[in-house]
């Protein structure tokens, strides 16, 4: 069965660091792209950050230079480093499987595999 | 960055409406809008790709339609099972994505 797995969330004070983990089962990590999108309390969603099969990665403004994503291969598995956290970062996370594939004269894109989210909240 | 605005924010509707939700690019995204549903503690779900490609197992009462900056997902025959959160997603920039913020459909 194809499924994504996110754990490490918590209650951070500002200012502080927590690493997300989305552990996938039924394909290959490594082999996709992977996204991870986020959403506030009764907020919508947000994109955060994706790594591509070749290892190539991109980030909101929001999040660029504090969150960094990776993957390790041999636990096929995604993080998301998250440091100078802020209350504004409080969210449910979510790991999605990215498929993208060409569709002359574009592409396609979907984010087809979502974990069940890991929640995130920031506060003293 | 692309903004994508979605409307109405919620709706009230009968099991057996027809309901439309609207989203409005900034910029002509072509044909490259998804659509998601999500329910109450639940992650989101694709149902669209492509503006009108309805993903595998979604029942053929979703459709979609649009090109260039305006589009719309149809539901034809409202479900018990319809009710939730509507979101849509350009991916004409990709990778950088953005949401529409969401069409909460709700029982009248």
């Amino acid at each position: 069965e194809v499924q994504l797995v996110e754990t490490g969330g918590g209650l951070i004070q500002p200012g502080g660091s927590l690493r997300l983990s989305c552990a996938a089962s039924g394909f290959t990590v490594s082999s996709n792209y992977m996204s991870w999108v986020r959403q506030a309390p009764g907020k919508g969603l947000e994109w955060v950050s994706v790594i591509y099969s070749g290892g190539s990665t991109y980030y909101a403004d929001s999040v660029k230079g504090r969150f960094t994503i990776s993957r390790d291969n041999s636990k096929n598995t995604l993080y998301l480093q998250m440091n100078s956290l802020r209350a504004e970062d409080t969210a449910v996370y979510y790991c999605a499987r990215d498929t993208i594939f060409s569709r002359p004269p574009g592409y396609v894109y979907y984010m087809d595999v979502w974990g069940k989210g890991t929640t995130v909240t920031v506060s003293s | 960055a692309i903004r994508i605005t979605q409307s109405p924010s919620s709706l009230s509707a009968s099991t057996g409406d027809r309901v439309t939700i609207t989203c409005r690019a900034s910029q002509g995204i072509s044909s490259y809008l998804a659509w998601y549903q999500q329910k109450p503690g639940k992650a989101p779900k694709l149902l669209i790709y492509a503006a009108s490609t309805l993903q595998s197992g979604v029942p053929s009462r979703f459709s979609g339609s649009g090109s260039g900056t305006d589009f719309t997902l149809t539901i034809s025959c409202l479900q018990s099972e319809d009710f939730a959160t509507y979101y849509c997603q350009q991916y004409y920039s990709y990778p950088r994505l953005t949401f529409g913020g969401g069409t909460k459909v709700e029982i009248k």
